[in-house]
């Protein structure tokens, strides 16, 4: 059973423009919800973060937007750059219990020049 | 300072045949874990320790063993290694606090089982 779902599986964007990439989740007892930026031949490494107290994050050019109610969210670059271009997971977790970090099946982003 | 390492980076070896990997984090966490990210690009967590005991231990073939010779080091040991366990395996560690439980991944090891 899959407990986040991610779409769109790949993304290609013009530069200069924006990058949405969405995300829904199951388990209402998640409160944690991180977004990672994978570029070839690395390991992932966590871009930005939420916890369900706000509807939105922002840092830099990259924000999370919340929706409790819709138990979805979503990660939008603005201005997107060549240098995105990378695979995008979106995860979620209880923070203090005993759920792993579960991760969406990822976006691979492609911004052309 | 490398945060997550692994050692080796790639791995090729034959159908059969039994191979490891070492893990070591200089970060001070108390949480290590192993990932499998296949040809798609999957993430699947695989086992989870916490101050060398083992928390985690998802569907995993037993063939499969993890060893925690203390909270700075998980190694990976694969027995009678197979064509499907081919992928890239990411080890990494994380300090859960109130704030979040970022995870800081290594380089991963490419495995090709041929």
């Amino acid at each position: 059973q899959q407990q986040v779902k991610q779409s769109p599986q790949s993304l290609i964007v013009q530069k200069g423009g924006i990058s949405i990439i969405n995300c829904a989740y199951e388990n209402t007892a998640f409160d944690y919800f991180p977004w990672y930026q994978q570029f070839p031949g690395k390991g992932p490494a966590l871009l930005i973060a939420i916890r369900p107290d706000v509807s939105e994050k922002k840092e830099g050019r990259f924000t999370i937007s919340f929706n409790k109610s819709a138990k979805q969210f979503s990660l939008h670059i603005m201005d997107s750059q060549p240098g995105d271009s990378a695979t995008y997971f979106c995860a979620a977790s209880h923070l203090g219990g005993s759920e792993k970090l579960v991760f969406g099946k990822g976006t691979k982003l492609t911004v052309n020049p | 300072d490398t945060a997550v390492s692994q050692t080796p980076k790639y791995l090729v070896t034959q159908m059969g045949n039994d191979k490891s990997i070492k893990c070591e984090q200089n970060l001070g966490h108390d949480t290590m874990y192993w990932y499998k990210q296949d040809s798609k690009k999957f993430l699947k967590i695989m086992f989870s320790y916490n101050n060398k005991e083992l928390i985690i231990n998802e569907t995993v073939p037993n063939r499969f063993s993890p060893k925690s010779p203390d909270k700075a080091h998980l190694n990976l040991h694969i027995n009678s290694l197979e064509l499907g366990d081919s992928a890239v395996y990411f080890c990494a560690s994380s300090q859960s606090d109130l704030e979040g439980d970022t995870q800081y991944f290594g380089p991963g090891t490419r495995l090709t089982v041929l």
